[in-house]
């Protein structure tokens, strides 16, 4: 059976500091991988989605980034963070477009 | 536009009562899916049901039953006989055809009280 991991669990970090954020996926191959982020008491944005290896689409400007380094990995960074980029970060794979999204357990980020 | 809008921020209600969430999608697309998704205070989302656009079938699984109307834009969840471990932050969402975007409403929070 497929599993999604995420981590950290927790993360509080200064304005300013860099961030890294993995989320991997076993039991399936090429699956399609998206990070979201659900800012308190509000829903869920979509960031950015990977269908292949080296494939990151941005759906919101920010000063985020992804890469997919291997095909069941996923990366969000950022270089300097924000007093906004706190939130909850959860990662989320599909075996391809249209189809079910499963997320994983998500990371809290707390930006000071 | 493609919107998701679920108007009831949060419902209570006790133990064993039926309770309904309402969501009310807009989309130009023919083809399109729906969701519905968990979230229990741990956070992670939880899978409930996938619909397609044509198939407008109710679905019944255990207490939970979904009423899809296409004639009103609306993919509704009850939860029948509600327990403690109902609570939780309930989000419809939607797939556009052709697109890797899931859009989600901002989500109803279901406090179900002994």
């Amino acid at each position: 059976s497929q599993t999604i991991h995420q981590w950290p669990a927790t993360l509080v970090q200064p304005v300013g500091s860099p961030l890294s954020l993995e989320c991997t996926v076993e039991g399936t191959s090429n699956p399609n991988l998206y990070w979201y982020r659900q800012a308190a008491g509000r829903g869920l944005q979509l960031l950015f989605y990977s269908v292949g290896i080296g494939q990151i689409s941005s759906e919101v400007p920010q000063n985020l980034s992804a890469s997919r380094p291997q095909d069941r990995q996923f990366i969000l960074s950022s270089k300097k963070l924000l007093l906004s980029d706190s939130g909850f970060y959860l990662c989320a794979w599909s075996v391809r477009r249209g189809e079910t999204q499963y997320f994983g357990p998500g990371t809290r980020l707390l930006v000071l | 536009a493609q919107k998701v809008t679920q108007a009831q921020t949060e419902i209570s209600v006790v133990e064993k009562e039926d309770v309904t969430l309402d969501c009310v999608y807009e989309t130009r697309d023919t083809t399109y899916y729906l969701f519905w998704y968990k979230q229990p205070p741990s956070g992670e989302l939880v899978f409930l049901i996938r619909r397609n656009s044509f198939d407008e079938q109710n679905e019944i699984s255990g207490r939970y039953s979904w009423n899809f109307q296409k004639s009103t834009s609306s993919f509704n969840f009850t939860i029948t006989a509600s327990q403690v471990v109902d609570s939780a932050v309930y989000f419809c969402a939607l797939a556009p055809y052709n697109t890797d975007k899931l859009i989600f409403g901002t989500g109803t929070r279901l406090q179900v009280f002994p």
